[in-house]
This record gives structure tokens, C-alpha cells and sequence, in this order.
């Protein structure tokens, strides 16, 4: 199975900073690497899918970027909605494969 | 817009079984992948399970395999998970989810997920 580790697994941040999670994999997975956000008792929502295709509906301030075993999200702009964890998740093979999530606190 | 609705959750002590099932609606559901997404108390997420449009071709997490069947009926719109010799680790929150690509295969990419149902396996 590929393992997921993203770091960090909480950080801070202020309305309007710039926020950076990166996700590290232990086999290439080329550009199948996907973001999602989840607010606490929801379901996650799908916000970046092969690593920088940002989904229908989804803020322009989410970007991604990366390829191989090394990705990256960034938040432009961090706003109070933002506030939640977020995961990352190899399409690449099956199992697929998740990260262990990060926090972001304000 | 796409509706994912899961039912089946509940307490069952280690060792039985339950069976979860999801309605899915305002998509044609035959033309998608479905999976099975957990989350354990406190935890992060776990792909489960998944099933291609027709049912052909299905698979499963280690921890599940042997265990849990993973399966659907295009003419009811649902999927469904069978999970017996349930144990404490099973534990989680359960949600449905919708792949993102049509036809034959799956990309392993869930663009629409349902509420979730909880079970709680416990002597």
C-alpha cells in the first residue's frame, strides 16, 4: 500500500495569510494526488484532484501543485471558513490512501 | 444535484454482522463508481471499499477483505456494504461516496460523499 504523510498535522494562521500543506508519498503516484477539506460532523469535499485541477465550486484561493511523490495545497488568502482539517488522498492505485490530516487552527 | 443518503448504522456487539446500504439520486447512477469511506472516532479517513457501474469488478481495504461485501442495485439507485465478524476497530463513521469518473473503470477520486452512518460495534 502506498503510505500518505502530510505535514504539518496542525498549524496557525490569521485571516488573510497564505497557508502551505504538503503531502508526501512513499512510491511515485505521478499526478494522482487529491485534496480534500473537512469541516467538524461533515463529510470531506473534494477540492483539488490530479494534484492541481481545482473542482467545480471550489474557491480560486486553493491551488495545488506537485508530481511524483512530493505535493503540495496552498490557501491564498486564508479566510474563516477555512478553519477546518484537511486530507490528501492517492488515486494512484488501490487501496487508495489517505493522509492523516491537517489542522488549521486560527 | 447529487444526494448520497446512508442508512444501516447502529450498536451490534463484536462478532455480528450489518449491512449498510446508500440511496443515491439527482445523478444516473449506473454510469458511476461507488465506494465506502470510514472514519474512525477521532481518526482520519479510510477507503473501505469500491464497485465499478455493473457491479464487475469490486475492491477492499486489507483490514475489511474477507469480511465485508461490498455490492449494488442500479434498478434501486443504492449500494451497499455487508459486513460481518464485526470487531471493535470497525468502529467508525461510514459514508457513501461517488467516484468521479463515468463509465467502465474508476479513478479512485470521490467528488460527492453522503451524510454518513454511524456504527459502533461494542460488547
Amino acid at each position: 500500500d502506498i503510505q500518505m504523510t502530510q505535514s504539518p498535522s496542525s498549524l496557525s494562521a490569521s485571516i488573510g495569510d497564505r497557508v502551505t500543506i504538503t503531502c508526501r508519498t512513499s512510491q511515485s503516484v505521478n499526478n494522482y494526488l487529491n485534496w480534500y477539506q473537512q469541516e467538524p460532523g461533515k463529510a470531506p469535499k473534494l477540492l483539488i484532484y490530479s494534484a492541481s485541477s481545482v473542482q467545480s465550486g471550489v474557491s480560486s484561493r486553493f491551488s495545488g501543485r506537485g508530481s511524483g511523490t512530493d505535493f503540495s495545497l496552498t490557501i491564498n488568502g486564508v479566510q474563516s471558513e477555512d478553519f477546518v482539517t484537511y486530507y490528501c488522498q492517492q488515486s494512484f492505485s488501490s487501496p487508495w490512501t489517505f493522509g492523516q490530516g491537517t489542522k488549521v487552527d486560527i | 444535484e447529487v444526494r448520497l443518503e446512508e442508512a444501516g448504522g447502529r450498536l451490534v456487539q463484536p462478532g455480528r454482522s450489518l449491512r449498510l446500504s446508500c440511496a443515491a439520486s439527482g445523478f444516473t447512477f449506473d454510469d458511476f463508481a461507488m465506494h465506502w469511506v470510514r472514519q474512525g472516532p477521532g481518526k482520519g479517513l479510510e477507503w473501505v471499499s469500491g464497485i465499478t457501474w455493473d457491479g464487475g469488478r469490486t475492491g477492499y481495504a486489507d483490514s475489511v477483505t474477507g469480511r465485508f461485501t461490498i455490492s449494488r442495485d442500479n434498478a434501486r439507485n443504492s449500494l451497499y456494504l455487508q459486513m460481518n465478524s464485526l470487531t471493535t476497530e470497525d468502529t467508525a463513521f461510514y459514508f457513501c461516496a461517488k467516484d468521479i469518473l463515468g463509465g467502465s473503470g474508476w479513478y479512485g477520486i470521490f467528488d460527492s460523499w453522503g451524510r454518513g452512518t454511524q456504527v459502533t460495534v461494542s460488547p
